[in-house]
């Protein structure tokens, strides 16, 4: 597509429950990420895939945070057990070479 | 470790007056360093990128930044701003000595209010 993709783009789930966050990134992007968004915070680094590589998830806060990439291509971000302190907009970007990201318009997730 | 700091977390300025949203670093290597913008509802989008060269970059919809490497800086301005300019910016930086890994430190954002 022209753009990085994500969905959905808002997602209001009960604390306690699983979700599920989508990245559709540009086509050819090797290199993908994951940031997090809180009020009045800036952008949190979760995790980041490059090509085959061991993906890195050094910042991902708590182990009810995963997230894959299937065929090098879309990503999946799991957050287990909500709960209220996850409410963020959840960023994902995609990037070709060094420089710049492309970054989609964000899924944001709300526990109540 | 590399790390940004945006000082403000608010700028007001009239519009057609000058604006300056600030940015200072710190890298172990290089700095490459990059400016975004976060309209409202809107996801990043990215304005201008520092790599080498001039130390004055140009970038989109008016805007530039200046790095300066004394004062570790890397300021975004703009001569003549619009309310449409209006919005959340976020400096980034990353490491040229960080190889192969490409992460990106960003600032935590200035929120820029111009008006009218």
């Amino acid at each position: 597509g022209a753009g990085v993709s994500q969905s959905p783009s808002n997602k209001v789930t009960e604390k306690g429950k699983d979700v599920e966050l989508r990245c559709d990134p540009i086509s050819g992007h090797t290199a993908l990420y994951w940031y997090r968004q809180s009020l009045g915070q800036g952008l949190e680094f979760l995790i980041y895939f490059q090509g085959n590589s061991a993906p890195d998830k050094s910042g991902l806060p708590s182990d009810r945070f995963s997230a894959e990439r299937t065929g090098g291509s879309v990503s999946t971000l799991t957050i287990q057990r909500t709960q209220q302190e996850d409410s963020a907009v959840y960023l994902c970007a995609s990037t070709q070479g060094a420089y710049g990201y492309t970054f989609g318009s964000g899924t944001r997730l709300t526990v109540v | 470790a590399q790390s940004v700091a945006q000082p403000e977390d608010q700028v007001n300025v009239a519009e057609g007056n000058p604006l300056t949203v600030k940015c200072t670093y710190s890298v172990s290597g290089n700095p490459y360093l990059f400016w975004y913008v976060q309209y409202p509802n809107r996801g990043l989008q990215f304005l201008l990128k520092y790599i080498t060269g001039d130390n004055l970059v140009k970038g989109s919809y008016g805007f530039e930044a200046e790095f300066n490497k004394s004062q570790t800086s890397f300021h975004l301005k703009k001569p003549s701003a619009l309310v449409s300019d209006s919005a959340l910016y976020f400096c980034a930086v990353r490491d040229l000595n960080s190889g192969g890994y490409q992460k990106v430190t960003f600032g935590t954002g200035t929120k820029l209010q111009v008006i009218p």
